[in-house]
């Protein structure tokens, strides 16, 4: 069981330039969300999806977008980096209703990405 | 106004110490409380639920006033190992989790 996997852990890029930031779970959550976590602002929601198909966005989404074509997948794709988007990145997952035995984990982190655009 | 707000940190304390964080909430039609621990910028993880009975693990107390909208977090005779950032956490309608901007903890021998 792998939990959620985020890739890469860490990238460095050009301002300008493209990625995507990929992120899987293996649990079959209908939840998953991408944060961004920058020094003194805690973890703000970036864009979140509720099931295949469905995404929406989240506190801060400018500048970045995503699709949910399978259950399993949400990448996070930055289309045009800025140096504004320095920061460090975490794709977390979860069972959107509460079930028995696991209401108290809401939330299953990926290990985050540091992004650092020049 | 953010929608979850915490004391701003650093709590710098000796260990053995007691120490309290505060926490408010904005939506009042919030479902479920959560306190995390985050290290050195590595994921955040659960720490515990906060019921609104009020509940103890260990030595650790969360409180929960949702006629106030806030939220506590008591840690009795603190250790090293409890240094790391807190974080409350609000869920709202449809799953969403707000976090707040984090309370960093350092414990001193």
């Amino acid at each position: 069981n792998a939990g959620v996997t985020q890739t890469p852990k860490f990238q460095v890029l050009k301002t300008g330039q493209s990625m995507t930031l990929q992120c899987a779970q293996d649990m079959n959550h209908e939840y998953m969300s991408w944060y961004r976590q920058d020094p003194g602002m805690g973890l703000r929601l970036i864009h979140y999806s509720v099931g295949a198909g469905i995404t929406d966005q989240g506190e801060v989404p400018n500048g970045y977008n995503v699709s949910r074509s399978t259950t399993e997948d949400f990448p996070l794709r930055l289309l045009s980096a800025a140096p504004s988007q320095t920061s460090v990145y975490f794709c977390a997952s979860s069972y959107l209703w509460d079930r028995p035995f696991h209401s108290n984990q809401p939330q299953h982190f990926g290990d985050g990405t540091r992004l650092s655009i020049l | 106004r953010k929608e979850v707000e915490q004391d701003p940190g650093p709590f710098n304390v000796p260990e053995g110490a007691t120490v309290a964080f505060n926490c408010t909430y904005s939506n009042s039609a919030s479902q479920s409380f959560f306190w995390y621990r985050q290290d050195c910028r590595k994921e955040p993880k659960l720490l515990m639920s906060v019921y609104s009975s009020g509940n103890e693990d260990g030595r650790f107390t969360a409180q929960l006033n949702r006629a106030s909208q806030y939220i506590s977090l008591l840690i009795r005779d603190s250790k090293l190992s409890d240094s790391a950032t807190y974080l409350c956490v609000v869920k709202n309608q449809g799953g969403k989790l707000i976090f707040g901007q984090g309370t960093e903890l350092s414990v001193k021998p």
